[in-house]
């Protein structure tokens, strides 16, 4: 394609509920990451792909947080029993390489909102 | 850790001001320094990088020089529009292995006709 999408783009969840977003990075990008930003902040690392591994995942807050690329494209976030503080934008961005210089390419973000 | 410190916004200037926004950061090793725009609506897109000490990145009219001797990056343009309305974010990525990318918070700068 020819940017990085995102699925849905609006989702609305009450507390409790699973919830699963998704990411289509951009074709042939072997780097996939997820960010969370909260309103008002800076985007913050959850975790990082290279093609099918996820070779880390620091920044997700808690084990309700879970993430996979089962064939090294399209990519789930998954949250599972939604809290109010998961209330933000989940932002996906693909990169060609995992390299320093290397630009990243974001997606639209998914816009989380926990009642 | 990695850390990204931006001015705080929001700055509101009139078309054809001259723009600062300052970026100072705390990194191990030797990062590479991005600044992000988000215009309103859009999702975050490069605006320019630079991966080495004394680099300047620049696009669009704007630019930032790599200052190791003061780890900053502050972004700058002679002359703003109004279409340069939009939040810009100061990030790095720092070397080896350590891809992902440490924001800041971001600046909210508006332009007024």
């Amino acid at each position: 394609g020819a940017g990085v999408s995102q699925s849905p783009r609006y989702k609305v969840a009450k507390r409790g509920q699973d919830v699963a977003l998704r990411c289509d990075p951009i074709s042939g990008h072997v780097s996939l990451f997820w960010y969370q930003q909260a309103l008002g902040q800076g985007p913050e690392f959850l975790t990082y792909f290279q093609n099918e591994a996820q070779l880390d995942k620091s920044g997700l807050p808690s084990d309700r947080f879970f993430a996979e690329r089962p064939e090294g494209s399209v990519s789930t976030l998954k949250i599972q029993r939604t809290q109010q503080e998961d209330s933000a934008v989940y932002l996906c961005a693909s990169s060609s390489l995992a390299r320093a210089y290397n630009e990243q390419f974001f997606g639209p973000g998914t816009r989380l909102t926990v009642l | 850790g990695n850390s990204v410190t931006q001015m705080e916004g929001p700055v509101t200037l009139s078309e054809e001001a001259f723009l600062t926004i300052n970026c100072t950061y705390t990194a191990t090793g030797y990062p590479s320094l991005f600044w992000y725009v988000q215009y309103p609506g859009e999702g975050l897109q490069l605006l320019l990088k630079a991966t080495k000490a004394d680099d300047k990145g620049s696009n669009k009219g704007f630019e930032a020089t790599y200052r190791k001797e003061t780890t900053s990056f502050h972004l700058e343009k002679g002359s703003v529009q109004v279409s340069d309305s939009a939040v810009y974010f100061c990030a790095l990525n720092s070397g080896g292995s350590n891809y992902k990318l440490t924001f800041g918070k971001g600046t909210l700068l508006t332009v007024n006709p």
